[in-house]
Protein backbone atom coordinates (compact mmCIF):
# COMPACT_ATOMS: atom_id res chain seq x y z
CA UNK A 1 0.00 0.00 0.00
CA UNK A 2 1.02 3.58 -0.76
CA UNK A 3 1.49 5.79 1.77
CA UNK A 4 3.94 7.90 4.22
CA UNK A 5 4.51 6.58 8.22
CA UNK A 6 5.91 8.61 10.67
CA UNK A 7 7.34 7.49 13.73
CA UNK A 8 6.07 7.92 16.48
CA UNK A 9 2.49 9.18 16.37
CA UNK A 10 2.39 10.23 20.18
CA UNK A 11 5.42 11.62 22.27
CA UNK A 12 5.97 13.47 25.36
CA UNK A 13 9.17 14.53 26.34
CA UNK A 14 10.95 17.61 28.23
CA UNK A 15 12.70 20.41 27.75
CA UNK A 16 16.33 19.80 25.66
CA UNK A 17 16.02 16.51 25.44
CA UNK A 18 16.83 16.04 21.51
CA UNK A 19 14.70 13.64 19.57
CA UNK A 20 13.75 12.62 16.16
CA UNK A 21 10.76 12.16 14.29
CA UNK A 22 11.44 9.92 11.32
CA UNK A 23 9.35 9.52 8.02
CA UNK A 24 9.05 7.14 5.44
CA UNK A 25 7.35 7.01 2.24
CA UNK A 26 7.73 4.31 -0.08
CA UNK A 27 5.85 6.20 -3.59
CA UNK A 28 10.37 6.87 -4.84
CA UNK A 29 8.95 10.22 -4.45
CA UNK A 30 11.39 13.10 -4.25
CA UNK A 31 9.43 15.73 -2.81
CA UNK A 32 8.87 15.53 0.87
CA UNK A 33 8.22 17.98 3.40
CA UNK A 34 7.60 18.89 7.10
CA UNK A 35 5.05 21.27 8.59
CA UNK A 36 3.41 21.60 12.19
CA UNK A 37 -0.16 22.54 12.70
CA UNK A 38 -1.63 24.72 15.59
CA UNK A 39 -5.14 25.63 16.38
CA UNK A 40 -5.71 28.62 14.75
CA UNK A 41 -2.62 28.95 12.63
CA UNK A 42 -3.20 25.99 10.34
CA UNK A 43 -0.03 24.23 8.77
CA UNK A 44 2.98 25.53 8.49
CA UNK A 45 5.91 24.20 6.86
CA UNK A 46 9.04 23.66 8.17
CA UNK A 47 11.30 22.40 6.03
CA UNK A 48 11.42 20.31 2.74
CA UNK A 49 13.42 18.66 0.65
CA UNK A 50 13.48 17.66 -3.69
CA UNK A 51 15.49 15.69 -3.54
CA UNK A 52 18.34 13.32 -1.95
CA UNK A 53 20.91 15.73 -0.07
CA UNK A 54 18.47 18.93 -0.85
CA UNK A 55 16.98 20.76 1.81
CA UNK A 56 15.50 24.30 2.56
CA UNK A 57 14.07 26.39 5.25
CA UNK A 58 9.83 26.26 4.98
CA UNK A 59 8.18 29.16 7.22
CA UNK A 60 9.42 28.49 10.88
CA UNK A 61 12.39 26.60 10.38
CA UNK A 62 14.09 27.62 14.01
CA UNK A 63 14.53 24.84 16.46
CA UNK A 64 14.35 21.72 13.84
CA UNK A 65 16.91 20.11 11.78
CA UNK A 66 16.57 17.33 8.89
CA UNK A 67 18.60 15.43 6.79
CA UNK A 68 17.66 13.68 3.47
CA UNK A 69 20.36 10.59 3.08
CA UNK A 70 18.38 8.42 1.45
CA UNK A 71 15.05 9.03 -0.82
CA UNK A 72 12.49 7.22 1.36
CA UNK A 73 13.23 8.93 4.32
CA UNK A 74 12.81 12.32 6.03
CA UNK A 75 13.56 12.73 9.93
CA UNK A 76 13.40 15.71 11.82
CA UNK A 77 15.27 16.33 14.62
CA UNK A 78 14.79 18.62 17.73
CA UNK A 79 18.34 19.17 19.03
CA UNK A 80 16.48 20.99 22.15
CA UNK A 81 12.70 20.99 22.85
CA UNK A 82 11.16 23.75 23.83
CA UNK A 83 7.33 24.13 25.24
CA UNK A 84 6.87 25.99 22.24
CA UNK A 85 7.04 23.20 19.92
CA UNK A 86 4.33 21.19 21.08
CA UNK A 87 2.52 20.51 18.12
CA UNK A 88 0.60 18.26 15.86
CA UNK A 89 3.55 17.27 12.86
CA UNK A 90 2.63 15.72 10.12
CA UNK A 91 4.91 14.49 7.00
CA UNK A 92 4.15 14.86 3.09
CA UNK A 93 5.52 13.51 0.10
CA UNK A 94 5.07 14.17 -3.68
CA UNK A 95 6.23 12.42 -6.90
CA UNK A 96 9.11 15.88 -7.98
CA UNK A 97 7.64 18.43 -5.82
CA UNK A 98 6.12 20.58 -8.53
CA UNK A 99 3.33 22.57 -9.27
CA UNK A 100 0.24 21.21 -8.91
CA UNK A 101 0.90 18.05 -7.54
CA UNK A 102 -1.03 16.07 -4.99
CA UNK A 103 0.73 15.88 -1.72
CA UNK A 104 0.51 12.88 0.61
CA UNK A 105 0.22 13.49 4.47
CA UNK A 106 1.56 11.20 7.08
CA UNK A 107 -0.68 10.23 9.92
CA UNK A 108 0.86 12.72 12.32
CA UNK A 109 2.92 13.00 15.15
CA UNK A 110 1.45 14.50 18.18
CA UNK A 111 4.27 16.06 20.67
CA UNK A 112 4.18 17.55 23.42
CA UNK A 113 6.81 19.08 25.04
CA UNK A 114 6.64 19.74 29.29
CA UNK B 1 3.77 38.21 0.62
CA UNK B 2 0.91 35.70 0.68
CA UNK B 3 -1.89 35.79 2.53
CA UNK B 4 -4.80 33.51 3.25
CA UNK B 5 -8.32 33.87 4.60
CA UNK B 6 -11.07 31.64 5.14
CA UNK B 7 -14.10 31.31 8.06
CA UNK B 8 -12.81 29.36 10.87
CA UNK B 9 -15.71 27.63 11.46
CA UNK B 10 -19.35 26.77 9.72
CA UNK B 11 -22.24 25.18 9.90
CA UNK B 12 -24.79 22.81 8.15
CA UNK B 13 -27.41 20.49 8.12
CA UNK B 14 -26.95 16.95 6.21
CA UNK B 15 -28.80 16.69 2.50
CA UNK B 16 -27.89 20.96 1.90
CA UNK B 17 -25.27 22.62 0.18
CA UNK B 18 -22.96 24.55 1.94
CA UNK B 19 -19.95 26.86 0.22
CA UNK B 20 -16.62 27.72 1.96
CA UNK B 21 -14.86 30.47 0.34
CA UNK B 22 -11.20 31.48 0.46
CA UNK B 23 -9.59 34.56 -0.29
CA UNK B 24 -5.79 35.19 -0.88
CA UNK B 25 -3.02 37.56 -2.37
CA UNK B 26 -0.35 36.25 -3.95
CA UNK B 27 2.60 37.71 -5.59
CA UNK B 28 2.53 35.25 -8.31
CA UNK B 29 -0.37 32.50 -8.49
CA UNK B 30 0.13 28.78 -9.07
CA UNK B 31 -2.80 27.45 -8.56
CA UNK B 32 -4.69 26.77 -5.73
CA UNK B 33 -5.70 23.23 -3.59
CA UNK B 34 -8.36 22.40 -1.54
CA UNK B 35 -7.79 19.73 1.51
CA UNK B 36 -9.93 17.90 3.86
CA UNK B 37 -8.39 16.61 7.09
CA UNK B 38 -10.93 14.56 9.93
CA UNK B 39 -10.25 15.75 13.08
CA UNK B 40 -7.11 14.01 14.21
CA UNK B 41 -6.05 12.86 10.39
CA UNK B 42 -4.02 13.79 8.08
CA UNK B 43 -5.16 16.08 5.56
CA UNK B 44 -5.92 14.75 1.88
CA UNK B 45 -6.50 15.89 -1.78
CA UNK B 46 -9.77 17.57 -2.80
CA UNK B 47 -9.16 19.74 -5.81
CA UNK B 48 -6.25 21.64 -7.45
CA UNK B 49 -7.33 24.96 -9.80
CA UNK B 50 -5.44 26.84 -11.82
CA UNK B 51 -7.61 28.00 -14.43
CA UNK B 52 -11.14 30.28 -13.44
CA UNK B 53 -14.03 28.40 -13.52
CA UNK B 54 -15.76 25.50 -11.92
CA UNK B 55 -14.44 22.23 -11.37
CA UNK B 56 -16.73 19.66 -10.21
CA UNK B 57 -16.01 16.12 -9.10
CA UNK B 58 -19.28 14.23 -7.55
CA UNK B 59 -20.38 15.79 -4.62
CA UNK B 60 -17.71 18.39 -4.54
CA UNK B 61 -16.68 21.41 -6.62
CA UNK B 62 -13.98 23.81 -6.66
CA UNK B 63 -14.46 26.89 -8.15
CA UNK B 64 -11.41 29.61 -9.19
CA UNK B 65 -11.56 33.50 -10.16
CA UNK B 66 -8.10 34.74 -10.62
CA UNK B 67 -9.03 38.28 -10.75
CA UNK B 68 -11.02 38.15 -7.51
CA UNK B 69 -8.27 36.19 -5.65
CA UNK B 70 -10.91 33.84 -4.66
CA UNK B 71 -11.80 30.38 -4.61
CA UNK B 72 -14.77 28.45 -3.10
CA UNK B 73 -15.62 24.72 -2.25
CA UNK B 74 -19.03 23.60 -2.58
CA UNK B 75 -20.49 20.46 -1.26
CA UNK B 76 -23.58 19.18 -2.17
CA UNK B 77 -25.54 16.75 -0.91
CA UNK B 78 -23.86 16.95 2.83
CA UNK B 79 -22.95 14.26 4.93
CA UNK B 80 -22.46 13.76 8.20
CA UNK B 81 -19.23 12.29 7.38
CA UNK B 82 -18.46 15.88 5.46
CA UNK B 83 -17.88 17.09 9.07
CA UNK B 84 -14.40 17.77 8.99
CA UNK B 85 -11.62 20.84 8.54
CA UNK B 86 -11.36 22.07 4.84
CA UNK B 87 -8.29 23.80 3.97
CA UNK B 88 -7.13 26.15 1.46
CA UNK B 89 -3.53 25.93 -0.02
CA UNK B 90 -1.23 27.94 -2.40
CA UNK B 91 1.96 27.37 -3.94
CA UNK B 92 4.70 30.01 -2.81
CA UNK B 93 5.53 33.13 -4.80
CA UNK B 94 9.16 32.18 -5.07
CA UNK B 95 9.01 28.36 -4.99
CA UNK B 96 6.38 26.58 -6.01
CA UNK B 97 7.56 23.74 -3.70
CA UNK B 98 6.37 25.62 -0.88
CA UNK B 99 3.12 25.23 0.12
CA UNK B 100 0.72 28.02 2.01
CA UNK B 101 -2.26 26.74 3.99
CA UNK B 102 -4.91 28.94 5.42
CA UNK B 103 -5.97 28.10 8.79
CA UNK B 104 -9.10 26.06 7.65
CA UNK B 105 -12.87 25.95 8.08
CA UNK B 106 -13.98 23.94 10.32
CA UNK B 107 -17.88 22.31 9.06
CA UNK B 108 -19.96 20.66 11.28
CA UNK B 109 -23.36 19.03 9.60
CA UNK B 110 -26.36 18.77 11.88
CA UNK B 111 -29.10 16.02 11.30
Amino acid sequence: EAQVTQNPRYLITVTGKKLTVTCSQNMNHEYMSWYRQDPGLGLRQIYYSMNVEVTDKGDVPEGYKVSRKEKRNFPLILESPSPNQTSLYFCASSFKGMIGETQYFGPGTRLLVL
Amino acid sequence: GQNIDQPTEMTATEGAIVQINCTYQTSGFNGLFWYQQHAGEAPTFLSYNVLDGLEEKGRFSSFLSRSKGYSYLLLKELQMKDSASYLCAVPGYSSASKIIFGSGTRLSIRP
